[in-house]
């Protein structure tokens, strides 16, 4: 069964640095998602990705992070300056089309130290 | 305000035992709705989804859902629990906006 792949599925970094959280959605899928889920706490959306560019974001997404899908295979997720409470588990998800349901990868396990 | 509310944190119940996990939702018009389950460590996966026609889905792992609009409700039921179904249970709804809103959980412990 097609999957979405993410990488890394854990990382440390400290605050205020870069990180680069990798997605490889499913080939022929058309909407890209991230969601986040901080420790005990719900699955909250940040933003997806369509046709190249982002279609929605929550009021989570601001300046600090931002989206791209450098080719045709990755969608990638950066935090420009990494904050304590980015802290949290990281979902990337691609839906063939609207209201079709999503699939999620496994996670990338952020630790902002 | 929007919502997904999903009443039970935590349920325990037996091997074999029946399980009911509830879902309301807050929207102006019926969403697109879905169940995902997440075990420790891992992603979320989509157990079932509803987006019109009969109200009553079936999906994996031998679990069910029903849509009730009148209730505003999609209960997601399984007529015997298994050992392996313990995990976090996802109740989730996606309208125009294209996004889905997640309840917060509901923690299934199985117990022999």
């Amino acid at each position: 069964e097609p999957e979405v792949t993410q990488t890394p599925s854990h990382q440390v970094t400290q605050m205020g640095q870069e990180v680069i959280l990798r997605c490889v959605p499913i080939s022929n899928h058309l909407y890209f998602y991230w969601y986040r889920q901080i420790l005990g706490q719900k699955v909250e959306f940040l933003v997806s990705f369509y046709n190249n560019e982002i279609s929605e974001k929550s009021e989570i997404f601001d300046d600090q992070f931002s989206v791209e899908r450098p080719d045709g295979s990755n969608f990638t997720l950066k935090i420009r300056s990494t904050k304590l409470e980015d802290s949290a588990m990281y979902f990337c998800a691609s839906s063939e089309r609207e209201g079709y349901g999503y699939t999620f990868g496994s996670g990338t396990r952020l630790t902002v130290v | 305000a929007q919502s997904v509310t999903q009443p039970d944190i935590h349920i325990t119940v037996s091997e074999g035992a029946s399980l009911e996990l509830r879902c309301n939702y807050s929207y102006g018009a019926t969403p697109y709705l879905f169940w995902y389950v997440q075990s420790p460590g891992q992603g979320l996966q989509l157990l079932l989804k509803y987006f019109s026609g009969d109200t009553l889905v079936q999906g994996i792992k031998g679990f069910e859902a029903e849509f009730k609009r009148s209730q505003s409700s999609f209960n997601l039921r399984k007529p015997s629990v298994h050992w392996s179904d313990a995990a976090e249970y996802f109740c989730a709804v996606e309208i125009e906006a294209n996004n889905l809103f997640f309840g917060t959980g509901t923690r299934l412990t199985v117990i022999p």
